[in-house]
């Protein structure tokens, strides 16, 4: 089993419209939690850091459930610049900076 | 600030070949990590260096190696490269001394390298 779990999509959306990506992570030493976005043949940039009260950054929000080991992105609104891979991170709780990634979830939005 | 930054960009090398991938951390930063992410996939953590000394590694064999120096540059040597070994080779740069769980990991371009 992997330790992330993403839906590689691609998901393929109207502009305007409202997406959710969902991940599961099988380490319950999981420390810290994250999305990366990475555009085609980039490298993954910080997206938003993922806290269990949940966050919100603009049209984004993130949530953590613990209990589930489950993590969420939602966008609103898509924009035509949000077609990304959406990659699922979690840092273990080793004291050091180990990133453990999923496969990500490609996200196409359309006019 | 430029950030993290990798050379070569690309590269193209043959089976059997050995091949030294470069990476310049962000200023400020004392911690280099190195990930694998061949295409479709997430990145895969390959080993973390600190202090000049590898403190960390992944499921990668030992013909992945790596070193850093004291102005906190690393490099990561591949030997006896396989087909397999195809993949975007990102570096990323942190800041790890003392208890800082969660600061971020900047990233830079990455090296494409090709097997043939």
């Amino acid at each position: 089993r992997k330790e992330v779990e993403q839906d590689p999509g691609p998901f393929n959306v109207p502009e305007g419209a409202t997406v959710a990506f969902n991940c599961t992570y099988s380490n319950s030493a999981s420390q810290s939690f994250f999305w990366y976005r990475q555009d085609c043949r980039k490298e993954p940039k910080l997206l938003m850091s993922v806290y269990s009260s949940g966050n919100e950054d603009g049209r984004f929000t993130a949530q953590l459930n613990r209990a589930s080991q489950y993590i969420s992105l939602l966008i609103r609104d898509s924009k035509l610049s949000d077609s990304a891979t959406y990659l699922c991170v979690v840092k273990l709780n080793t004291g050091f900076q180990k990133l453990v990634f999923g496969t990500g979830t490609r996200l196409l939005v359309s006019p | 600030d430029a950030g993290v930054t990798q050379s070569p960009t690309h590269l193209i090398k043959t089976r059997g070949q050995q091949v030294t991938l470069r990476c310049s951390p962000k200023s400020g930063h004392d911690t280099v990590s190195w990930y694998q992410q061949a295409l479709g996939q997430g990145p895969q953590f390959i080993f973390q260096y600190y202090e000049e000394e590898e403190r960390q590694r992944g499921n990668f064999p030992d013909r992945f190696s790596g070193h850093q120096f004291p102005n906190y540059s690393s490099e990561l040597n591949v030997n006896a490269l396989l087909l397999g070994d195809s993949a975007l080779y990102l570096c990323a740069s942190s800041f790890e001394t003392g208890l800082k769980m969660n600061t971020e990991a900047f990233f830079g371009q990455g090296t494409r390298l090709t097997v043939v």
